[in-house]
């Protein structure tokens, strides 16, 4: 059974960082590209970033490009996502979305329960 | 304002077809797979259809995909009380180099 477990998120001040992470299992994680997907209090999804099977292909939402940087590490099964110089309408329910191949195109076929990132004063 | 356009509500009593409209253009829906989730209040989005018109399994056959040029549909027959939740199109965008989705449709059983 896949499983996807994000962790990290929490309140945060405007211009600090968070790290947020997510913990795979249930299929051979190198085999699967993966993605950071969010969602604003009472909005739709917003794709924010995704990462190919073997981190040769990296993609950002113009939102985030240049303050979040997305990795993985295939040897533990986990995905990163270091948010820096957050601001306000960054706060949203961060969800990690498996891929149903292992590039950027194929989209989401798993989602984990998701993390909530606040940024506020 | 989403790349992908959807009917922001919609509506039918249990026993009814109804269909969800996807629009786009053809960086993304005219030349790339469409992807369709399913939102119930509270919960991550779970997959409904794939490339197009695939079912993951598990997923009833009352539901399924289309897609026609730069637009798609989803249609749900038989329409059930648990089937109350907000419905997204999502589909991979050659010009912004990234995944799309639409502004998401909350379906309302009567």
């Amino acid at each position: 059974e896949v499983q996807l477990v994000e962790s990290g998120g929490g309140l945060v001040q405007p211009g600090r960082s968070l790290r947020l992470s997510c913990a795979a299992s249930g299929f051979t994680f190198d085999d699967y590209a993966m993605h950071w997907v969010r969602q604003a209090p009472g909005k739709g999804l917003e794709w924010v970033s995704g990462i190919s099977w073997n981190s040769g292909s990296i993609g950002y939402a113009d939102s985030v490009k240049g303050r979040f940087t997305i990795s993985r590490d295939n040897a533990k099964n986990s995905l990163y996502l270091q948010m820096n110089s957050l601001r306000a309408e960054d706060t949203a329910l961060y969800y990690c979305a498996k891929s149903a191949g292992g590039f950027l195109e194929w989209l989401f076929d798993y989602w984990g329960q998701g993390t909530l990132v606040t940024v506020s004063s | 304002q989403s790349v992908l356009t959807q009917p922001p509500s919609a509506s039918g009593t249990p026993g009814q077809r109804v269909t969800i409209s996807c629009s786009g253009s053809s960086s993304n829906i005219g030349s790339n797979y469409v992807y369709w989730y399913q939102q119930l209040p509270g919960t991550a989005p779970k997959l409904l259809i794939y490339r197009n018109n695939q079912r993951p399994s598990g997923v009833p056959d009352r539901f399924s995909g289309s897609k026609s040029g730069t637009s798609a549909s989803l249609a749900i027959s038989g329409l059930r009380s648990e089937d109350e939740a907000d419905y997204y199109c999502a589909a991979w965008d050659d010009s912004l180099s990234g995944p799309r989705f639409g502004g998401g449709t909350k379906l309302t059983v009567l």
